[in-house]
Formats: C-alpha cells, sequence, structure tokens
C-alpha cells in the first residue's frame, strides 16, 4: 500500500469543526482512501472511505483533492468522545487477494473541553 | 448494528503456554484478519484468512502463530508456545473482499504473557 503522511498530534475546542489532512501523493489510480480511529483502550474503528469524490456519513465527511494526492478528514462539531488517533490508510486491491489495513502512527486529536 | 466479538477479553498465561483467541467475524463477512498492538506501538498487520485459507501473513506470523475457521461462525489464533514479547492486544476483524470495503474490529484480547 501506497504512503501516507499525517501530522503528529492536533488540538480542537469541544463543538468546532477539525480538519485532519493527510497526504498521499504517490497514491495509485485504484487506491480507496479509509479513515479509522482507535479510542483510548479500544479496537480500530472504521470512520469514513471514499475513492475519487468527497463522502458524508454520520460520524464526518471526507473530502478528496482533485489530483487525490491529499484528503481531509473533517469532524464537523468535536466532542470529548472524539479524542482519538485518526488513521488515513490507503487500500488498493490486492494479488495475494488479502485487503489488510497497513496502520501508520496517525494523528492522536485532543478535544478540549 | 452487526459487531465483531472477541473472547476472553484479558488472557493471562505463562511463559512457553498455548492460547487460543478466539473471535466471531460478521456472519455474512468472507475476509478475516489478526492485528495485534503491543503496548503504545502502533497496530500491526498479522494475518489474513479467505476461503479457508491463508491469504496473506507478516513477517511476525511465524510457525508458532497459526489460525482456522473451525465452524461456521469462529476464528481462532493459536499461538503454541507464547513468549514474553507475545503479550499485546490481539484485535480481530472481518471485511467484504475488495479494497473498496470498510473493516469492523472487535474490542481485542489483552495477552499478557508472564
Amino acid at each position: 500500500d501506497a504512503k501516507t503522511t499525517q501530522p503528529n498530534s492536533m488540538e480542537s475546542n469541544e463543538e468546532e469543526p477539525v480538519h485532519l489532512p493527510c497526504n498521499h501523493s504517490t497514491i495509485s489510480g485504484t487506491d480507496y482512501i479509509h479513515w479509522y480511529r482507535q479510542l483510548p483502550s479500544q479496537g480500530p474503528e472504521y470512520v469514513i472511505h471514499g475513492l475519487t469524490s468527497n463522502v458524508n456519513n454520520r460520524m464526518a465527511s471526507l473530502a478528496i483533492a482533485e489530483d487525490r494526492k491529499s484528503s481531509t478528514l473533517i469532524l464537523h462539531r468535536a466532542t470529548l468522545r472524539d479524542a482519538a488517533v485518526y488513521y488515513c490508510i490507503l487500500r488498493g486491491y490486492s494479488g495475494a487477494g488479502s485487503y489488510q489495513l497497513t496502520f501508520g502512527k496517525g494523528t492522536k486529536l485532543s478535544v478540549i473541553p | 448494528e452487526p459487531e465483531v466479538t472477541q473472547t476472553p477479553s484479558h488472557q493471562v498465561t505463562q511463559m512457553g503456554q498455548e492460547v487460543i483467541l478466539r473471535c466471531v467475524p460478521i456472519s455474512n463477512h468472507l475476509y478475516f484478519y489478526w492485528y495485534r498492538q503491543i503496548l503504545g506501538q502502533k497496530v500491526e498487520f498479522l494475518v489474513s484468512f479467505y476461503n479457508n485459507e491463508i491469504s496473506e501473513k507478516s513477517e511476525i506470523f511465524d510457525d508458532q502463530f497459526s489460525v482456522e475457521r473451525p465452524d461456521g461462525s469462529n476464528f481462532t489464533l493459536k499461538i503454541r508456545s507464547t513468549k514474553l514479547e507475545d503479550s499485546a492486544m490481539y484485535f480481530c476483524a472481518s471485511s467484504e473482499p475488495g479494497p473498496g470495503y470498510e473493516q469492523y474490529f472487535g474490542p481485542g484480547t489483552r495477552l499478557t504473557v508472564t
């Protein structure tokens, strides 16, 4: 899977929007952009994913640059429960028929009350 | 909402003992995975399983590890002879096939080897 680059940490005030950036300049045309998060002492949790178009779901929005070399996860109103490590992961087709996730260090989001 | 379950939540074992970690993936999923996370470190891929066989494994997944789907619902990870360095959180996950599908993770089993 192609490499992604994320800031180590970010802070946000509660109830304000958060924009978490991810750079993936070596993304291939068939790579999906996935976001997961891991709350303290829990397993990873799926947040959102997309291929080319921006995506919205009940948890977040994903804005994908036109050249697909970067993306931004948007939490519209941060809550204390959103404090977690957020991972941006690319997933492409695998000849081995396996679609495992390769986790980096992610961005640790702190939410200030 | 469907979820992946794992048992036990915490397992303590002595070095050299065998342990089996159990997972029940989401029922209509076809791909199953094990990951581990040593305290304070990244989540690491161990193995993926599809169609009753391993589809890919990492360097961590050596001969002391094995996986099995003994029936239509359970997916197990066996560690034959545990070492101190096997102490970690072990997460099971499942997904539908293809890179455009999300993976669902279980809550994890904390393995402590003494």
